[in-house]
């Protein structure tokens, strides 16, 4: 099946950085996502982008289907931007999402 | 507009008790996925449904889970005589049609067993 890897696993900034999320795929997909877990356990969507660029705010994400990319840029960090960053893909049978491990990032005012 | 909503938000059972948790799709979405997250481990999938049909339960662990999306009301995730090792966050995700569209996320359920 699929493999999603994130990197880096974990990810400490002063306030006001700008930070680069990257997650790689093992095959073409049809959908990828990212999610944001916040503190209390909750998943935000943050993007559907399984090619292209977004932008959302501080938040921007490309996808690179050819090479099996996907970054997520977050500028200008706040406290508040504080969890887990998650990429999801789906998986050939179109039935099911898989999540890479995560990326912690830790916003320190 | 409302999200996907889950219930309950936390869920207290004794080892060999059933657990039950529900989940309404976002309004005009009739596809239902269910994941867990473990402690220290990933997101995971266990099963994906349309409304009166399993599609893909290839994620759900063959004896005691079970669920079903009825033609009326939400969706249940059931686990039958639950054990320390169920304890995890369950989370419910609705798409529009298929998997090809995005999935949004409920809230989680919070299974914690004794």
């Amino acid at each position: 099946g699929i493999q999603v890897e994130q990197s880096p696993p974990d990810l400490i900034l002063q306030e006001g950085a700008n930070s680069t999320l990257r997650c790689n795929f093992s095959d073409s997909v049809n959908n990828l996502q990212w999610f944001h877990q916040n503190p209390w356990g909750q998943l935000i969507n943050l993007f559907y982008i399984p090619s292209g660029t977004k932008q959302n705010g501080r938040l921007s994400a490309t996808t690179v289907a050819t090479e099996r990319y996907s970054l997520l840029y977050i500028s200008s960090s706040q406290t508040t931007d504080s969890g887990v960053y998650f990429c999801a893909v789906l998986n050939q049978a179109g039935t099911a999402l898989i999540f890479g491990k995560g990326t912690t990032l830790s916003v320190s005012s | 507009n409302a999200g996907v909503m889950q219930n309950p938000r936390h869920l207290v059972r004794r080892r060999g008790q059933e657990a039950r948790l529900r989940c309404s799709p976002m309004k005009g979405h009739s596809h239902v996925y269910w994941y867990r997250q473990l402690p220290e481990e990933g997101l995971k999938f266990m099963v994906y449904l349309q409304k009166e049909n399993i599609i893909d339960e290839s994620g759900m662990p063959k004896e005691r889970f079970s669920a079903e999306f009825p033609k009326e009301g939400p969706s249940i995730l059931r686990i039958q005589q639950v054990v320390r090792g169920d304890s995890a966050a369950y989370f419910c995700a609705s798409s529009r049609t298929g998997g090809f569209n995005e999935q949004f996320f409920g809230p989680g359920t919070r299974l914690t067993v004794l």
